[in-house]
């Protein structure tokens, strides 16, 4: 079994809905969880990063972690074409510098 | 500032050949890192550096080498090319403090085709 788990999708859904992205994991040592974003054929690109429990917004952008459940979510209000992206989880340890990456989720905005 | 740079962009080798993938930031990164990415198999970690003349093996390090003598660059070698390791290669490079390793910087990537 994977440490990370993420389901590679694709979800399309329609302009303006809310999008959940999600992930689970089995490290219960992991500290750090971020959302990275990677347009097609480019090189991934950090979006949100959280320390521990709790939500951390930015804008359109909502990211969760739930320690307990071994759970971190990504909520994108009133989703955009140009949101249209691989998006992949990462968590660390914080103790060796490496990330720990999901497999991605494919999302599809259709306008 | 370049940022994370990467050459080529595009290769294609036949089986048995051998070649470096090139890799060079200029943000004073200590970590440094190379991937691939396969479909639906995320990234995965091939070698990594924490600064010049050390390196360690990550997750796939079979058939490929790696090594760091200054601090921007980090190749990767590949040593006989095998059509398994068809993909795309990311390098990526970070500072090495708990407030900032999360954030990698990435390379634009390299398409490595083996026939």
């Amino acid at each position: 079994q994977k440490e990370v788990e993420q389901d590679p999708g694709p979800l399309s859904v329609p302009e303006g809905a809310i999008v959940s992205l999600n992930c689970t994991y089995s490290n219960s040592a992991f500290q750090y969880f971020m959302w990275y974003r990677q347009y097609s054929r480019k090189g991934p690109e950090l979006l949100m990063y959280t320390y521990s429990s709790g939500n951390k917004e930015d804008g359109r952008f909502t990211a969760q972690v739930d320690k307990s459940s071994k759970y971190i979510s990504l909520f994108i209000r009133d989703s955009q074409p140009s949101d249209s992206a691989t998006y992949l989880c990462a968590m660390s340890a914080g103790s060796n510098y490496q990330l720990i990456w999901g497999a991605g989720t494919k999302l599809i905005i259709k306008p | 500032n370049a940022g994370v740079t990467q050459t080529p962009k595009f290769q294609v080798l036949k089986t048995g050949q051998s070649m470096t993938l090139q890799c060079a930031q200029d943000m004073n990164h200590e970590y440094m890192s190379w991937y691939r990415q396969d479909p639906g198999m995320g990234l995965r970690l091939i070698h990594y550096s924490v600064g010049a003349g050390i390196t360690d093996q990550g997750e796939v390090p079979n058939g490929y080498n790696v090594s760091r003598s200054t601090t921007e660059d980090f190749p990767l070698r590949l040593l006989s090319a095998a059509p398994s390791q068809t993909s795309v290669y990311f390098c990526a490079s970070s500072h090495t403090t708990s407030t900032s390793h999360y954030e990698q910087y990435f390379g634009p990537g390299t398409r490595l085709t083996v026939t």
